[in-house]
């Protein structure tokens, strides 16, 4: 069946580096992916929609600048976290649509980003 | 904008007993589907079933089914025969129209008992 492939799971990366982390949908086109940000013990939060071909819609409060997202092609949007600092320190998971509307809404494994 | 709520942070049941999960959600769509996931420790999100508003009937997945009050705006989630593979942080999820990102509440955790 359809599935999306996150990676890296795990990363760790200095304060003021940056990292990339990709969503890859491995056997269907996904013109949208949903980026999701995960802390302790709370819930997921709406960070940004990633548009195959146009500009990132981002959530109300998420920093474009910081989070950038690049949609290059029908199967790949990536996640940069620029200039990471502590607080940036978190779980990011990545969704795609996969079928009908509401249908299937598949997910990434997830990325678990320290920065040190 | 939607919101959807669950008022239970933690749960517990007794293995093979029946526990139920509620939420409920706030939206002035008429088109839209609900989901409860599943996410164990590994932070992966399982899909456990879903609703389409339009659907009167409420889901069943196997030991897992769905109390659908849709003008209550109410949708809880009935775990029978409760196994110890059940033990997770449930989230139910809301996403409406042709727009697929999901709105999640806060979580459940919960515990099965041996």
């Amino acid at each position: 069946g359809a599935v999306v492939s996150q990676h890296p799971s795990r990363v760790i990366c200095k304060s003021g580096t940056s990292v990339k982390i990709e969503c890859r949908s491995l056997d269907f086109q996904a013109t949208t992916m949903f980026w999701y940000r995960q802390f302790p013990k709370q819930s997921l939060m709406l960070m940004a929609t990633s548009n195959e071909g146009s500009k990132a819609t981002y959530e109300q409060g998420v920093e474009k600048d910081k989070f950038l997202i690049n949609h290059a092609s029908l199967t790949l949007s990536t996640l940069t976290v620029t200039s990471a600092h502590p607080e940036d320190s978190s779980f990011y998971i990545c969704s795609a649509p996969g079928g009908e509307v509401g249908n299937t809404i598949y997910f990434g494994e997830g990325s678990w980003l320290t920065v040190v | 904008a939607q919101t959807v709520t669950q008022s239970q942070p933690e749960m517990s049941v007794q293995e093979a007993e029946t526990v139920t999960l509620s939420c409920t959600y706030d939206t002035s769509e008429s088109d839209y589907y609900l989901f409860w996931y599943k996410q164990p420790p590994s932070r992966q999100m399982i899909l456990v079933i879903r609703q389409e508003a339009y659907k009167q009937q409420n889901a069943t997945e196997n030991r897992f089914s769905v109390n659908f009050q849709k003008a209550a705006k109410s949708f809880s989630l009935k775990i029978s025969d409760s196994q110890l593979g059940d033990a997770a942080m449930y989230f139910c999820a809301y996403t409406s129209g042709s727009a697929r990102q999901l709105t999640f509440g806060s979580g459940t955790q919960l515990t099965v008992l041996p």
